[in-house]
Protein backbone atom coordinates (compact mmCIF):
# COMPACT_ATOMS: atom_id res chain seq x y z
CA UNK A 1 0.00 0.00 0.00
CA UNK A 2 1.48 3.53 -1.03
CA UNK A 3 1.42 6.11 1.66
CA UNK A 4 2.05 9.44 1.92
CA UNK A 5 2.38 11.15 5.21
CA UNK A 6 2.38 14.52 6.76
CA UNK A 7 1.23 16.05 9.40
CA UNK A 8 -2.09 17.83 8.91
CA UNK A 9 -0.49 21.15 11.19
CA UNK A 10 -1.84 23.98 11.60
CA UNK A 11 1.59 25.24 11.50
CA UNK A 12 2.09 28.57 12.21
CA UNK A 13 5.37 30.58 12.21
CA UNK A 14 5.90 34.28 12.20
CA UNK A 15 6.84 36.92 9.28
CA UNK A 16 10.06 36.77 7.95
CA UNK A 17 10.64 32.39 9.98
CA UNK A 18 11.45 29.95 7.97
CA UNK A 19 8.86 27.40 7.70
CA UNK A 20 9.84 23.97 7.41
CA UNK A 21 6.96 21.23 6.00
CA UNK A 22 7.50 17.54 6.31
CA UNK A 23 6.78 14.41 4.45
CA UNK A 24 7.73 10.50 4.57
CA UNK A 25 6.34 7.80 2.14
CA UNK A 26 6.24 4.05 2.15
CA UNK A 27 7.88 2.84 -0.60
CA UNK A 28 11.29 3.08 -1.73
CA UNK A 29 10.71 2.27 -5.41
CA UNK A 30 9.37 6.04 -5.53
CA UNK A 31 11.25 8.57 -7.85
CA UNK A 32 9.85 11.69 -8.38
CA UNK A 33 8.96 14.04 -5.64
CA UNK A 34 6.53 17.20 -5.61
CA UNK A 35 5.40 19.92 -3.88
CA UNK A 36 2.08 22.03 -4.33
CA UNK A 37 0.66 24.62 -2.82
CA UNK A 38 -3.38 24.98 -2.26
CA UNK A 39 -4.75 27.77 -1.42
CA UNK A 40 -8.63 27.54 -0.13
CA UNK A 41 -10.77 26.71 -2.53
CA UNK A 42 -7.82 26.73 -5.13
CA UNK A 43 -6.07 24.30 -7.63
CA UNK A 44 -2.69 22.59 -6.20
CA UNK A 45 0.03 24.86 -7.68
CA UNK A 46 3.48 23.15 -8.60
CA UNK A 47 6.60 24.65 -6.09
CA UNK A 48 9.30 22.15 -6.34
CA UNK A 49 10.16 18.93 -7.93
CA UNK A 50 12.72 16.42 -6.89
CA UNK A 51 14.16 13.40 -7.98
CA UNK A 52 17.42 12.86 -6.63
CA UNK A 53 18.88 12.65 -2.90
CA UNK A 54 20.24 16.19 -1.46
CA UNK A 55 18.75 19.48 -1.37
CA UNK A 56 17.28 21.67 -4.33
CA UNK A 57 16.79 25.38 -4.09
CA UNK A 58 14.23 27.55 -5.96
CA UNK A 59 14.35 30.73 -4.16
CA UNK A 60 12.65 30.95 -0.96
CA UNK A 61 12.19 27.55 -1.83
CA UNK A 62 14.44 24.35 -0.73
CA UNK A 63 13.56 20.64 -1.24
CA UNK A 64 15.40 18.16 0.47
CA UNK A 65 15.21 14.49 -0.42
CA UNK A 66 16.43 11.75 1.51
CA UNK A 67 15.51 8.41 -0.22
CA UNK A 68 17.58 6.61 2.46
CA UNK A 69 15.06 7.34 5.06
CA UNK A 70 11.87 8.16 2.93
CA UNK A 71 11.63 11.56 3.72
CA UNK A 72 11.28 15.04 1.64
CA UNK A 73 10.92 18.38 3.24
CA UNK A 74 10.16 22.00 1.96
CA UNK A 75 11.79 24.83 3.45
CA UNK A 76 10.50 28.36 2.78
CA UNK A 77 12.81 30.93 4.42
CA UNK A 78 11.82 34.59 4.84
CA UNK A 79 7.92 33.34 5.21
CA UNK A 80 5.02 36.06 3.90
CA UNK A 81 1.80 35.82 4.66
CA UNK A 82 0.64 35.55 1.51
CA UNK A 83 2.74 32.10 1.87
CA UNK A 84 -0.54 31.08 4.22
CA UNK A 85 -1.94 28.22 2.28
CA UNK A 86 -1.97 23.94 2.64
CA UNK A 87 1.35 22.54 1.19
CA UNK A 88 0.72 19.22 -0.54
CA UNK A 89 3.41 16.51 -0.68
CA UNK A 90 3.36 14.50 -3.78
CA UNK A 91 4.70 11.05 -4.82
CA UNK A 92 5.20 9.26 -8.07
CA UNK A 93 6.03 5.41 -8.17
CA UNK A 94 6.33 5.40 -11.74
CA UNK A 95 5.48 2.04 -11.66
CA UNK A 96 3.82 1.92 -15.09
CA UNK A 97 4.97 4.45 -17.23
CA UNK A 98 1.95 6.93 -16.14
CA UNK A 99 3.48 9.39 -13.50
CA UNK A 100 0.11 8.62 -11.22
CA UNK A 101 0.58 11.22 -8.44
CA UNK A 102 -0.48 10.25 -4.53
CA UNK A 103 -0.76 12.97 -2.49
CA UNK A 104 -0.66 13.28 1.58
CA UNK A 105 -3.30 15.60 3.28
CA UNK A 106 -1.47 17.94 3.06
CA UNK A 107 -0.09 20.62 5.98
CA UNK A 108 -1.64 23.83 6.60
CA UNK A 109 1.02 26.66 6.94
CA UNK A 110 -0.42 30.18 8.75
CA UNK A 111 2.39 32.68 8.16
CA UNK A 112 1.78 35.63 10.94
CA UNK A 113 2.42 39.49 10.48
CA UNK B 1 2.66 31.44 -19.47
CA UNK B 2 0.29 28.19 -20.78
CA UNK B 3 -2.14 27.08 -18.15
CA UNK B 4 -4.25 23.99 -18.33
CA UNK B 5 -8.37 25.49 -18.51
CA UNK B 6 -11.31 23.70 -17.06
CA UNK B 7 -15.01 24.31 -17.76
CA UNK B 8 -17.69 25.04 -15.59
CA UNK B 9 -15.79 26.15 -13.32
CA UNK B 10 -19.20 24.58 -10.95
CA UNK B 11 -21.35 22.11 -11.93
CA UNK B 12 -24.51 21.24 -9.91
CA UNK B 13 -26.96 18.11 -11.50
CA UNK B 14 -29.19 15.97 -10.09
CA UNK B 15 -28.21 12.06 -8.68
CA UNK B 16 -28.39 10.01 -11.61
CA UNK B 17 -27.96 12.52 -13.91
CA UNK B 18 -24.89 12.45 -16.72
CA UNK B 19 -22.23 15.42 -16.61
CA UNK B 20 -19.14 15.75 -18.54
CA UNK B 21 -16.29 17.78 -17.58
CA UNK B 22 -14.14 19.30 -20.09
CA UNK B 23 -10.97 20.50 -19.92
CA UNK B 24 -7.65 21.61 -22.09
CA UNK B 25 -3.97 20.67 -21.79
CA UNK B 26 -1.30 21.99 -22.02
CA UNK B 27 -0.69 22.28 -25.95
CA UNK B 28 2.44 20.76 -26.46
CA UNK B 29 1.89 18.19 -23.43
CA UNK B 30 1.58 14.75 -24.18
CA UNK B 31 0.02 12.79 -20.59
CA UNK B 32 -3.68 14.13 -19.10
CA UNK B 33 -4.58 13.01 -15.73
CA UNK B 34 -7.77 13.80 -13.59
CA UNK B 35 -7.69 13.55 -9.82
CA UNK B 36 -10.57 14.22 -7.60
CA UNK B 37 -10.89 16.43 -4.38
CA UNK B 38 -13.81 15.34 -2.21
CA UNK B 39 -14.15 18.77 0.86
CA UNK B 40 -11.87 18.16 2.90
CA UNK B 41 -9.88 15.31 2.15
CA UNK B 42 -6.66 14.20 0.27
CA UNK B 43 -6.81 14.45 -3.72
CA UNK B 44 -7.16 11.46 -5.71
CA UNK B 45 -5.58 9.97 -8.53
CA UNK B 46 -8.49 9.06 -11.33
CA UNK B 47 -7.08 8.23 -14.40
CA UNK B 48 -4.08 8.99 -16.74
CA UNK B 49 -4.25 8.87 -20.67
CA UNK B 50 -1.72 8.92 -23.24
CA UNK B 51 -1.70 8.69 -26.65
CA UNK B 52 -5.29 8.15 -26.97
CA UNK B 53 -6.32 5.34 -24.69
CA UNK B 54 -6.35 5.47 -20.57
CA UNK B 55 -2.47 3.97 -19.27
CA UNK B 56 -3.77 3.69 -15.55
CA UNK B 57 -6.99 3.95 -13.39
CA UNK B 58 -7.46 3.91 -9.63
CA UNK B 59 -10.14 2.00 -8.15
CA UNK B 60 -12.08 5.10 -7.79
CA UNK B 61 -12.46 5.11 -12.11
CA UNK B 62 -15.55 2.60 -12.59
CA UNK B 63 -17.33 1.74 -14.99
CA UNK B 64 -19.83 4.62 -14.41
CA UNK B 65 -16.45 7.28 -15.42
CA UNK B 66 -15.12 7.62 -18.96
CA UNK B 67 -12.58 9.72 -20.75
CA UNK B 68 -12.34 11.11 -24.01
CA UNK B 69 -9.96 13.19 -26.46
CA UNK B 70 -12.71 14.08 -28.96
CA UNK B 71 -10.16 16.64 -30.93
CA UNK B 72 -6.87 17.56 -30.98
CA UNK B 73 -7.02 20.09 -27.54
CA UNK B 74 -10.17 19.05 -25.33
CA UNK B 75 -9.85 16.18 -22.53
CA UNK B 76 -13.45 14.96 -21.29
CA UNK B 77 -14.16 13.24 -17.91
CA UNK B 78 -17.97 11.44 -18.37
CA UNK B 79 -19.63 10.64 -15.25
CA UNK B 80 -22.37 8.85 -17.01
CA UNK B 81 -24.80 8.16 -13.72
CA UNK B 82 -23.74 10.61 -10.69
CA UNK B 83 -24.18 9.70 -7.39
CA UNK B 84 -24.49 12.17 -4.39
CA UNK B 85 -20.69 11.04 -3.56
CA UNK B 86 -19.39 11.97 -6.22
CA UNK B 87 -19.37 15.50 -5.32
CA UNK B 88 -15.99 16.99 -5.31
CA UNK B 89 -13.79 19.02 -7.51
CA UNK B 90 -12.35 17.90 -10.39
CA UNK B 91 -9.02 18.57 -11.48
CA UNK B 92 -7.64 18.21 -14.95
CA UNK B 93 -3.90 17.82 -15.36
CA UNK B 94 -1.03 17.32 -17.49
CA UNK B 95 2.58 16.83 -17.95
CA UNK B 96 4.90 16.70 -21.30
CA UNK B 97 5.92 13.38 -20.12
CA UNK B 98 5.39 10.62 -18.11
CA UNK B 99 8.09 11.59 -15.45
CA UNK B 100 8.30 15.21 -15.03
CA UNK B 101 5.97 17.60 -13.66
CA UNK B 102 1.99 18.09 -13.80
CA UNK B 103 0.17 21.35 -13.88
CA UNK B 104 -3.33 21.52 -12.68
CA UNK B 105 -6.50 23.75 -13.73
CA UNK B 106 -8.68 25.54 -11.78
CA UNK B 107 -10.74 22.32 -11.33
CA UNK B 108 -14.60 21.74 -11.76
CA UNK B 109 -16.83 21.96 -8.76
CA UNK B 110 -19.21 19.03 -9.33
CA UNK B 111 -22.58 19.06 -6.61
CA UNK B 112 -24.75 16.45 -6.77
CA UNK B 113 -28.49 16.70 -5.36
Amino acid sequence: QKEVEQNSGPLSVPEGAIASLNCTYSDRVSQSFFWYRQYSGKSPELIMSIYSNGDKEDGRFTAQLNKASQYVSLLIRDSQPSDSATYLCAVSWGETGANNLFFGTGTRLTVIP
Amino acid sequence: EPEVTQTPSHQVTQMGQEVILRCVPISNHLYFYWYRQILGQKVEFLVSFYNNEISEKSEIFDDQFSVERPDGSNFTLKIRSTKLEDSAMYFCASSMDNIVEQYFGPGTRLTVT
